[in-house]
């Protein structure tokens, strides 16, 4: 199964805002409104930020939303601050003989 | 409290074995699905592999199959992934996760497998 394609990096300066997208196919986030975004700081473990495409754990920011147009999903931060800078995975249910894809990860520096 | 404590990781040759372990806590082990997922040095995450909560349906990444094996006891509140003929490929830190709901996705703090000779 192939990862879902996300950009390498992203930036944005403090109080900007910007979108990180995530690219599949008809099986996987096209096809199902099961896509899911994590952010990850060096050393730790994933934190869910949106579920369901455009979903928001409760305690996560709003500055952070998810939607979905066809086979791509994007995440939006916006009002940038220094500790959103991290590495940001999309994830989405498959309907291939595995169950769940990873997009190969977005590196969000804060300029 | 939520809590996945995962065990087992180490340094491997090529060609070995390893049995990872995942401590389960704070939940109904035995009503969800449970997950491996791991990430290279410097890379992203990969998902490994699934199980329902009866082990009944069992999921793997093609980058596994065949040599990978997902299992847990319930009874012990425990997830396990037995790895054989480990690749270089296969260093990473493996993550177990469980998705409790919608919005609850828990992860381990992760252990590091290392295949080197």
């Amino acid at each position: 199964q192939s990862a879902l394609t996300q950009p390498a990096s992203v930036s944005g300066s403090p109080g900007q805002s910007i979108t990180i997208s995530c690219t599949g196919t008809s099986s996987d986030v096209g096809g199902y409104n099961y896509v899911s975004w994590y952010q990850q700081h060096p050393g730790k473990a994933p934190k869910l930020m949106i579920y369901d495409v455009s979903n928001r754990p409760s305690g996560v920011s709003n500055r952070f939303s998810g939607s979905k147009s066809g086979n791509t999903a994007s995440l939006t931060i916006s009002g940038l601050q220094a500790e959103d800078e991290a590495d940001y995975y999309c994830s989405s249910y498959t309907s291939s003989s595995t169950l769940e894809v990873f997009g190969g990860g977005t590196k969000l520096t804060v300029l | 409290e939520v809590q996945l404590v995962e065990s087992g990781g180490g340094l491997v040759k090529p060609g070995g074995s390893l049995r990872l372990s995942c401590a389960a806590s704070g939940f109904t082990f035995s009503s969800y699905s449970m997950n491996w997922v791991r990430q290279a040095p410097g890379k992203g995450l990969e998902w490994v592999s699934s199980i329902s909560s009866s082990s009944s349906y069992i999921y793997y990444a093609d980058s596994v199959k065949g040599r990978f094996t997902i299992s847990r006891d319930n009874a012990k509140n425990s997830l396990y992934l037995q790895m054989n003929s480990l690749r270089a490929e296969d260093t990473a830190v493996y993550y177990c996760a469980c998705r409790i709901a919608a919005a609850e996705v828990y992860w381990g703090q992760g252990t590091l497998v290392t295949v080197s000779s």
